[in-house]
């Protein structure tokens, strides 16, 4: 059964402050890792995609990769009210048919 | 990004009718399409996947001869939920693959929610 862990939060952050959101993730073969971010009545949208250790940034977003850890988070740089929504983590496996595994997510408030 | 368009984003239906759900993908040839349910405060909940012109894989505990997937193109995938009941009641959300790349992720539509009164 592959599982992927996120803390439901919420996590409260004030504004310009960073926001560190962490996932866990049992498949050792899995190879791409994706955050979402979804508000409020909405659909996910995709923030950040990696596919290897180490950091990865993208403006205030900075995605951090540990295989060996089995370890994936989002750091939120310059947190600002609209950044305010659930972040899902999602995993997925080499090869087959693609199917992501998601996290429950963790809500995300900033506040002013 | 790859655009995703799902139509309705809302219906209101009464308990026994069936309800048709679009997704298309209007920028890319989508090789498989997935289909999530999600309660309020819980997460995406895959409920099946669908490649084109072949039948729906569904995952375990979800009932295929009330929740119809048909992918009849490469850029349209429909869930007809039949006799729906208040249970039923949901927020929908697809998700479309593109064939040419496979390591890009998924793009959802933007979810179709579902009331049965």
């Amino acid at each position: 059964q592959k599982e992927v862990e996120q803390n439901s939060g919420p996590l409260s952050v004030p504004e310009g402050a960073i926001a560190s959101l962490n996932c866990t993730y049992s498949d050792r073969v899995s190879q791409s890792f994706f955050w979402y971010r979804q508000y409020s009545g909405k659909s996910p949208e995709l923030i950040m995609s990696i596919y290897s250790n180490g950091d990865k940034e993208d403006g205030r977003f900075t995605a951090q990769l540990n295989k060996a850890s089995q370890y994936v988070s989002l750091l939120i740089r310059d947190s600002q009210p609209s950044d305010s929504a659930t972040y899902l983590c999602a995993v997925r496996s080499s090869g087959g048919s693609y199917i992501p595994t998601f996290g429950r997510g963790t809500s995300l408030i900033v506040h002013p | 990004g790859a655009v995703v368009s799902q139509h309705p984003s809302r219906v209101i239906c009464k308990s026994g009718t069936s309800v048709k759900i679009e997704c298309r993908s209007l920028d890319f040839q989508a090789t498989t399409m997935f289909w999530y349910r999600q309660f309020p405060k819980q997460s995406l909940m895959l409920m099946a996947t669908s490649n084109e012109g072949s039948k729906a894989t569904y995952e375990q505990g979800v009932e295929k001869d009330k929740f119809l997937i048909n992918h009849a193109s490469l850029t349209l995938s429909t869930l007809t939920v039949t006799s729906a009941h208040p249970e039923d009641s949901s927020f929908y959300i697809c998700s479309a693959r593109d064939r040419v790349s496979s390591y890009t992720e998924a793009f959802f539509g933007q979810g179709t929610r579902l009331t049965v009164v």
